[in-house]
């Protein structure tokens, strides 16, 4: 099936400092990524969509000055919490979507974030 | 009201049982339709699309009924690998790109 790579796995980090995130599609391009969040024993919450070469679109409640997302290439999404605080750390996690795949979205392996 | 509602469980089965899980939404406009498997500190995984008319895929048999707005999905023959989180996920085409809603997730834990 269709590999999603997600990267940094796990990142520990002091409050206050930016955190980069990449998603690349392995094997194939993906003209839209979406960001997802997972707090403990919640439910995904998609932060964002991000369409290659254009703004992402953020959900109610996101704020787009702190979560940077880039969208340079068709494999490759980035996203960057920015000053970041203990509040944020939770469960990141990227997707995919494979153009014709009728709304399948592949995921990355996700990225722990814990800010301290 | 939630957009995707599952009972959070946890269902505790011996290995051998039959589950079944249930998951209501709340929007009429939803397209299309699975199940995720999550474990623990993981990305979900794509178990299974859901279709009108039923489908299976071995152990695994998913059901929607539009009318009433709910998805099943049975597991036969239950594994102690099939323990872990399953997610309902609907597809709501008429949201601004970013469709997929999850449910919280119906927490299985299969016993020896």
């Amino acid at each position: 099936g269709a590999v999603v790579s997600q990267h940094p796995s796990w990142v520990i980090c002091k409050s206050g400092t930016s955190v980069k995130i990449e998603c690349r599609s392995l094997d194939f391009q993906a003209t839209t990524m979406f960001w997802y969040r997972q707090f403990p024993k919640q439910s995904l919450m998609l932060m964002a969509t991000s369409n290659e070469g254009s703004k992402a679109t953020y959900e109610q409640g996101v704020e787009k000055d702190k979560f940077l997302i880039n969208h340079a290439s068709l494999t490759l999404s980035t996203l960057t919490v920015t000053s970041a605080h203990p509040e944020d750390s939770s469960f990141y996690i990227c997707s995919a979507r494979m153009t014709g795949t009728k709304n399948i979205q592949y995921f990355g392996a996700g990225t722990r974030l814990s800010v301290l | 009201r939630k957009e995707v509602e599952q009972d959070p469980g946890p269902f505790n089965v011996p290995e051998g049982a039959t589950v079944a899980f249930n998951c209501t939404y709340s929007n009429s406009a939803s397209q299309s339709f699975f199940w995720y498997r999550q474990d623990c500190r993981k990305e979900p995984k794509l178990l299974m699309s859901v279709y009108s008319s039923g489908n299976e895929d071995g152990r695994f048999t998913a059901q929607l009924n539009r009318a009433s707005q709910y998805i099943s999905l049975l597991i036969r023959d239950s594994k102690l690998s099939d323990s872990a989180t399953y997610l309902c996920v609907v597809n709501i085409i008429l949201r601004s790109q970013g469709n997929l809603i999850f449910g919280k997730g119906t927490k299985l834990s299969v016993k020896p």
